[in-house]
């Protein structure tokens, strides 16, 4: 079974503040891991793919297969950036790339 | 490109009555999928169809929950009768099913339904 723990519901920094948003899985295959992004009164949206490599809005993801994390990090964080960050997993090579399983997301606000 | 469209935006209903929502996926998108958020949860998957055939259904309880995609475009979702517990964020998503790097889902806005 497929398991995805964000352990933080809420976090709060200050604008230029590192920040990090911590997700741990469970999956016994080789994972394919996500953000996504839900901005106030706005649908919920991919922010980063782990297989991209990608840097998007500053934000970087690295899977860590050892620790089972997949932690998203910003060096200097800004107030559009609170919002809801989700953290899901899907199998990888998969044909259903839509299948995935969600954490429970954490609130960050970045105050000024 | 015009975004994954949901109706109603909104639903009030009481326990034991039906509803029905519907989804009209990006043009093109073979994939559609159908979530259910739960206040203070993440999304939960509880159908996927591939065009107009239903690919995994293994988390929709069947005994009150219903979808189709009859010819492969919008979708609909109809709960009968409804209870309390499904009071909930009711998410569509679609993607092109091409795969690769560029692959993406799109979700809609959801419709939020609340069973009194």
């Amino acid at each position: 079974a497929q398991r995805v723990t964000q352990p933080e519901k809420l976090l709060s920094v200050f604008k230029g503040a590192p920040v990090e948003l911590k997700c741990n899985y469970s999956y016994s295959g080789s994972p394919e891991l996500f953000w996504y992004v839900q901005y106030s009164r706005q649908r919920l949206q991919l922010l980063l793919r782990h297989i991209s490599r990608e840097s998007i809005k500053g934000f970087t993801a690295d899977l860590n297969k050892g620790e089972t994390s997949f932690h998203l990090k910003k060096p200097f964080a800004q107030e559009e950036d609170s919002a809801m960050y989700y953290c899901a997993l899907n199998r990888a090579g998969g044909t259903s790339y839509g299948k995935l399983t969600f954490g429970q997301g954490t609130i960050l606000t970045v105050h000024p | 490109e015009a975004g994954v469209a949901q109706s109603p935006r909104y639903k009030i209903i009481e326990k034991r009555q039906s509803v029905a929502f519907w989804c009209n996926p990006i043009s093109g998108h073979a994939t559609l999928y159908w979530y259910q958020q739960i206040l203070g949860q993440g999304p939960k998957l509880l159908i996927q169809f591939q065009n107009n055939g239903v690919v995994d259904d293994s988390q929709l309880p069947k005994d009150r929950f219903s979808a189709e995609r009859l010819k492969g475009v919008d979708s609909t979702l109809k709960i009968q009768p409804a209870k309390l517990e499904d009071s909930a964020v009711y998410l569509c998503a679609s993607s092109s099913h091409r795969g690769g790097a560029n692959e993406k889902l799109f979700f809609g806005s959801g419709t939020q339904l609340s069973v009194l």
